[in-house]
């Protein structure tokens, strides 16, 4: 059972649009994070969310995590063509050593 | 900063063979986790050490084993490999915080494994 869904998980864009990724769950993490993949590279870390309401920005990319910590959202502004990847979405829940990740969106912008 | 260190980067076995890679953690990272990520596909938990112990186990099939030695670097076992195996296979490393708290991964550039 895929724990973390999120969508959408495709998406082709313009230059220059923005866009929003959602990660939910029905589970409750303890945190969150961003990845983002290339292909044959390992998932690059962006950011970690561990309070429930918080939000971080990194450059043209904020990051929010829901009240309840159940669900997060990416919301990329002004998008470039350097921001085609994979986004993924990884969580623990409390007690665990393990991570869950998402089922992924794959992002592609084009000039 | 120093980051996880994956060896060797890319892998070409015959069918039926073994490999073994290997993962450099972190400096000071005590738990080690390992993956595999399928063409087109989400990374999927094999298996993950704390401070040498096993700590959580995941879809890893039985021909392939982990340890984590001494100096918190680990590795993977694989034998009998199968075509199905040929996949990207990342390590990642994290700390164990404060009151148990784990904190958040890093990953390493992975090993790709060709398995022909």
């Amino acid at each position: 059972t895929q724990l973390l869904e999120q969508s959408p998980q495709f998406l082709s864009i313009q230059e220059g649009e923005n866009l929003t990724v959602y990660c939910n769950s029905s589970s409750v993490f303890s945190s969150l994070q961003w990845y983002r993949q290339e292909p044959g590279e390992g998932p690059v870390l962006l950011v970690t969310v561990v309070t429930g309401g918080e939000v971080k920005k990194l450059k043209r990319l904020t990051f929010q995590f829901g009240d309840a910590r159940k669900d997060s959202s990416l919301h990329i502004t002004a998008a470039q063509p350097g921001d085609t990847g994979l986004y993924l979405c990884a969580g623990i829940t409390s007690g665990t050593y393990k991570y869950i990740f998402g089922t992924g969106t794959r992002l592609k912008v084009l000039a | 900063a120093a980051g996880v260190i994956q060896s060797p980067r890319h892998l070409i076995k015959e069918k039926r063979e073994t490999a073994t890679l290997k993962c450099y953690p972190i400096p000071r990272h005590d738990t080690v986790y390992w993956y595999q990520q399928g063409p087109g596909q989400d990374p999927q938990f094999l298996i993950s050490f704390y401070e040498k112990m096993q700590s959580d186990k995941g879809s890893i099939p039985d021909r392939f084993s982990a340890q984590q030695f001494s100096d918190y670097h680990s590795e993977l076992n694989m034998s009998s490999l199968e075509l199905g195996d040929s996949a990207l296979y990342f390590c990642a490393s994290s700390a164990v915080g404060l009151a148990g708290a784990i904190d958040t991964q890093y990953f390493g550039p992975g090993t790709r494994l060709t398995v022909l």
